[in-house]
C-alpha cells in the first residue's frame, strides 16, 4: 500500500506564509489522486478545507489555497492567523483506495 | 444544512461484532463515494473503507480486509460498516466521510475484554 508523507511539524509566524506538502511513495501526486486537505483542532471533528485537488469548501478561508507543486500536493496558508494552529491531514486516492498522510502539526507562533 | 449522523458504536469484546450506520440529511448520498475513516486515541486519521455511489465496488485498508464490510442503502440515504472479528487495535472513533468532504460527528468503538 502507498505511503503518503507530510511534514510532521511546521511553525509559522502570524501574518506569514507557510506551505504544507503531501507526497506519495508511488510517484508524483497528480489530479488523479483527487487530493483532500483537512484541518483538525484538538477534540474536534476534522473539517475539510479542499476536496478533489482544488475544490474549496464554503467555510474555507480565502487565505488557504492548494496546488500541485514539485510532484506533491501543497496547501499554502498566506497570512497565518492564531486560529489556524491545528493538525492538517492530506488524503490521496489510489484507484478506490484512500491513504492519509501522517499529518502536519502547524504552530502559529 | 448537511448532516451526517453515525451510530452503532460501543464497547465490545475481542472477536465480537458491531454494525455502524451513517445517515444523511441535507444531501443525497447516492451522488457520492462514501468512506469510513477512523482515529485511534492520540493518533492520526486512518482511511478504512469506501464504496462507489452505486455500491458496485468496495475498497478496504489491508488491516480490515475479510473482517469489515461496507454497504449502503441509497433509498434510506444511509451507509454502513459491518465489523466482525474485532481486535483491540480497532479501537477508535469512526467517522463517515463523503467524497464531497462532509464528515459525521463520529462514533466511538472500543474493543476490550
Amino acid at each position: 500500500q502507498a505511503v503518503v508523507t507530510q511534514e510532521p511539524s511546521l511553525t509559522v509566524s502570524p501574518g506569514r506564509t507557510v506551505t504544507l506538502t503531501c507526497g506519495s511513495s508511488t510517484g508524483p501526486v497528480t489530479s488523479r489522486h483527487y487530493s483532500y486537505w483537512f484541518q483538525q483542532k484538538p477534540g474536534q471533528v476534522p473539517r475539510t478545507l479542499f476536496y478533489d485537488t482544488s475544490y474549496r469548501q464554503s467555510w474555507t478561508p480565502a487565505r488557504f489555497s492548494t496546488s500541485l507543486l514539485g510532484g506533491k500536493a501543497a496547501l499554502t496558508l498566506s497570512g497565518a492567523q492564531p486560529e489556524d494552529e491545528a493538525e492538517y491531514y492530506c488524503l490521496l486516492a489510489y484507484g478506490g483506495l484512500g491513504v492519509f498522510g501522517g499529518g502536519t502539526k502547524l504552530t502559529v507562533l | 444544512e448537511v448532516q451526517l449522523v453515525e451510530s452503532g458504536g460501543g464497547l465490545v469484546q475481542p472477536g465480537g461484532s458491531l454494525r455502524l450506520s451513517c445517515t444523511a440529511s441535507g444531501l443525497t448520498l447516492n451522488n457520492y463515494w462514501m468512506n469510513w475513516v477512523r482515529q485511534a486515541p492520540g493518533k492520526g486519521l486512518e482511511w478504512v473503507a469506501n464504496t462507489r455511489p452505486d455500491g458496485s465496488d468496495e475498497y478496504y485498508v489491508d488491516s480490515v480486509k475479510g473482517r469489515f464490510t461496507v454497504s449502503r442503502d441509497n433509498a434510506k440515504n444511509s451507509f454502513f460498516l459491518q465489523m466482525n472479528s474485532l481486535r483491540v487495535e480497532d479501537t477508535a472513533v469512526y467517522f463517515c466521510l463523503t467524497s464531497r468532504g462532509y464528515w459525521g460527528q463520529g462514533t466511538q468503538v472500543t474493543v476490550s475484554s
